[in-house]
């Protein structure tokens, strides 16, 4: 299996631009989760999926940010408007199951609004 | 809410141990353990579900005090490959809910 795969890897966007990250988890992995990394925050867990259902978006900064996850092999995050404080890197992870299960994380999208 | 990481970076030689703790505010049903290297993804070390529970494989092992809510990982004889960011990863909720990784611990081994 390829894994997790996020795209793009890099995207450099100017403030008030829409931006749209992309993940694709393992294939049979029931669960999505999607982080932002920071060097003040660490890991930040921002929504949450079990069985393409929204479970948890209370880590979601704003109603700026939105995800979707429209059937089991695709999530998206979205951006609108972006702001620079929106810089970070961000994960997507999948795992099967819940509570016992090893999560696989992508490559990660390193996204700088200027 | 994340849990807590103490302490927030390292500094070792070679050969030395350390321990790296982890607290959480909220019953915890298991406790995470990653790994990060600088510019890669952070890969899964080990799990731990039941209280008292430890685990462990070659020099690296680790902790959960269910009661406490803590747990703790441990590095014996740290080597250079060691060094990175250990994030600990706490769920909650009977394990329904969504994984919540502390801050991190920057661990730098020196030769």
């Amino acid at each position: 299996d390829a894994g997790v795969i996020q795209s793009p890897r890099h995207e450099v966007t100017e403030m008030g631009q829409e931006v749209t990250l992309r993940c694709k988890p393992i294939s049979g992995h029931n669960s999505l989760f999607w982080y932002r990394q920071t060097m003040m925050r660490g890991l930040e867990l921002l929504i949450y999926f079990n069985n393409n259902v929204p479970i948890d978006d209370s880590g979601m900064p704003e109603d700026r940010f939105s995800a979707k996850m429209p059937n089991a092999s695709f999530s998206t995050l979205k951006i609108q408007p972006s702001e620079p404080r929106d810089s970070a890197v961000y994960f997507c992870a999948s795992r099967i199951g819940q509570g016992n299960t090893e999560a696989f994380f992508g490559q990660g999208t390193r996204l700088t609004v200027v | 809410q994340q849990p807590v990481q103490s302490p927030q970076a390292v500094i070792l030689r070679e050969g030395e141990d350390a321990v790296i703790n982890c607290s959480s505010s909220k019953a915890l049903y298991s406790v995470h353990w990653y790994r990060q290297k600088h510019g890669e993804a952070p890969v899964f070390l080990m799990i731990l579900l039941k209280g008292g529970e430890q685990k462990g494989h070659d020099k690296i092992s680790a902790s959960f005090n269910e009661k406490k809510q803590q747990s703790s990982l441990y590095l014996t004889a740290s080597q250079l490959s060691y060094s990175g960011t250990y994030f600990c990863g706490a769920l909650s909720g009977g394990g329904a809910d969504g994984l919540t990784f502390g801050k991190g611990t920057h661990l730098i081994i020196q030769p």
